[in-house]
C-alpha cells in the first residue's frame, strides 16, 4: 500500500531554514510527480510545490518562490523541501502528495509535518 | 492565479439526509477538477477527479459534476463518517488552488 512519511518539522526562527523529507513506499516513485502542499493552523490548503517523476521541471506557489525548493532522490525514494527565509506565515503542517496519473490532483496524502516559525 | 470559491461556507445537514456542495473558478478549468474531504486531525483525501470521476474506493454517493467554472459536489444519504470540511482544487493552470473549503457539519 501506498505510503508517505513526512519528517524535519520543528520550531525554526523567522529567517531561518528547515529542510523537510518525505519518504515513500508501495508505489514506483520515480514514475510519479511529487507535490508539497500544506495547511496553516485552523484554515485550508495551499499548495506549495510540485516536482516532476525525475525532477526536471519544478513549479512553485508565488508565496513561497526564491525561498524554497524542492528535490528529489528517486534512489531513495524520498521528496524533499528546503525552506530558507522563512517567516511566521509559513507556520503550517506540511504534506506531501503524490500526483496523480494523467491529472495534477493528488491521490494519497502522508499524515503532515508542523513547521512553527516562531521567536 | 484561478480563484477558486466554495460555498456556502458551512452545510447543516441531518444523517441520511442529502448535501449539494458548490465550487466556482474565476475562470474555466475546463474538467480539470478535483475534490477532496478533510477529517479532523487527518490528511485530506482524494474523492473525484476530472470533475464527475470517483477516486479508488470512493462510494457511489459521491457525485460530482460540471465543466467549465461552475462545478458541485453531491453527497447522497450521509454517513457519519462524511461530516468533514470538503475542498475543491483546480489543476488546469499553475499554480495549482483550492478553494476556502465548505464544512459539512451534523444538524
Amino acid at each position: 500500500q501506498v505510503q508517505l512519511v513526512e519528517s524535519g518539522g520543528g520550531v525554526v526562527q523567522p529567517g531561518g531554514s528547515l529542510r523537510l523529507s518525505c519518504a515513500a513506499s508501495g508505489f514506483t516513485f520515480s514514475n510519479y510527480g511529487m507535490h508539497w502542499v500544506r495547511q496553516a493552523p485552523g484554515r485550508g490548503l495551499e499548495w506549495v510545490a510540485f516536482i516532476r517523476y525525475d525532477g526536471s521541471d519544478k513549479y512553485y506557489a508565488d508565496s513561497v518562490t526564491g525561498r524554497f525548493t524542492i528535490s528529489r532522490d528517486n534512489s531513495k525514494n524520498t521528496l524533499y523541501l528546503q525552506m530558507n527565509s522563512l517567516r511566521a506565515e509559513d507556520t503550517a503542517v506540511y504534506y506531501c502528495a503524490k500526483d496523480a496519473a494523467a491529472t495534477r490532483s493528488f491521490d494519497y496524502w502522508g499524515q503532515g509535518t508542523l513547521v512553527t516559525v516562531s521567536s | 492565479e484561478i480563484v477558486m470559491t466554495q460555498s456556502p461556507a458551512t452545510l447543516s445537514v441531518s444523517p441520511g439526509e442529502s448535501a449539494t456542495l458548490s465550487c466556482r473558478a474565476s475562470q474555466s478549468v475546463n474538467s480539470n477538477l478535483a475534490w477532496y474531504h478533510q477529517r479532523p486531525g487527518q490528511a485530506p483525501r482524494l474523492l473525484i477527479y476530472g470533475a464527475s470521476t470517483r477516486a479508488t474506493g470512493i462510494p457511489a454517493r459521491f457525485s460530482g459534476s460540471g465543466s467549465g467554472t461552475e462545478f458541485t459536489l453531491t453527497i447522497s444519504s450521509l454517513q457519519s463518517e462524511d461530516f468533514a470540511v470538503y475542498y475543491c482544487q483546480q489543476y488546469n493552470n499553475w499554480p495549482l488552488t483550492f478553494g476556502g473549503g465548505t464544512k459539512v457539519e451534523i444538524k
